[in-house]
């Protein structure tokens, strides 16, 4: 299955910490996403890493991919409360259908 | 503001009773699509839309209909809704397949 998977499935974490999300998935991809949401809302993109690349930035968040081990961390530094959400990963393989993983729940503690 | 518009928000309904979820976007984007969201199963894929008049099934399309006639619209249709399609749905849409979604709000969804 192309569907990515995230690890860990749930986090809490204190306000100013770090929060690593992994994810990994099974065939070869084109792209691979990170998406947000919060409480059953629709979800937020945050950031896009290509299968030639192996590191992106956006703010506060660093993703990195290793294609040899099919897999794609997520790294949020200096926590904030309003960081507390479900997050998603999400894989385009060769036809470029998207896959969502299940999700991995996100508490970060004032 | 670029945005995806779905509605209604909530929705509840009884058994065989025919529904329409619209969805709006004025991204001008080709590709649209349509998940459900049910706990411990993730987002699943309904039905997508490479462009106007060009549809085909995701991963889950039993029990639905779509169109699309115009660009901009992309409505998901329940001909005769049942309790197993409680659920959250979400319109999403992008320029390319496979690129960044955008997102609408969602349509929580009760079949009774």
């Amino acid at each position: 299955s192309q569907q990515g998977e995230e690890d860990p499935q749930a986090l809490s974490i204190q306000e100013g910490e770090n929060a690593t999300m992994n994810c990994s998935y099974k065939t070869s991809i084109n792209n691979l996403q990170w998406y947000r949401q919060n409480s059953g809302r629709g979800l937020v993109h945050l950031i896009l890493i290509r299968s030639n690349e192996r590191e992106k930035h956006s703010g506060r968040l660093r993703v990195t991919l290793d294609t040899s081990k099919k897999s794609s961390s997520l790294l949020i530094t200096a926590s904030r409360a309003a960081d507390t959400a479900s997050y998603f990963c999400a894989t385009a393989g060769g036809n470029n259908r998207l896959a969502f993983g299940k999700g991995n729940q996100v508490v970060v503690i004032p | 503001e670029a945005q995806v518009t779905q509605n209604p928000r909530y929705l509840i309904t009884v058994t065989g009773k025919k529904l329409t979820v619209t969805c709006s976007q004025n991204m001008n984007h080709e590709y649209m699509s349509w998940y459900r969201q049910d706990p411990g199963l993730g987002l699943r894929q309904i039905y997508y839309s490479m462009n106007v008049e060009v549809t085909d099934k995701g991963d889950v399309p039993e029990g639905y209909k779509v169109s699309r006639k115009e660009k901009r619209n992309f409505p998901l249709i329940l001909e005769s809704p049942s309790p197993n399609q409680t659920s959250l749905y979400f319109c999403a849409s992008s320029q390319v397949r496979g690129e960044k979604l955008f997102f609408g709000s969602g349509t929580q969804l009760s079949v009774l």
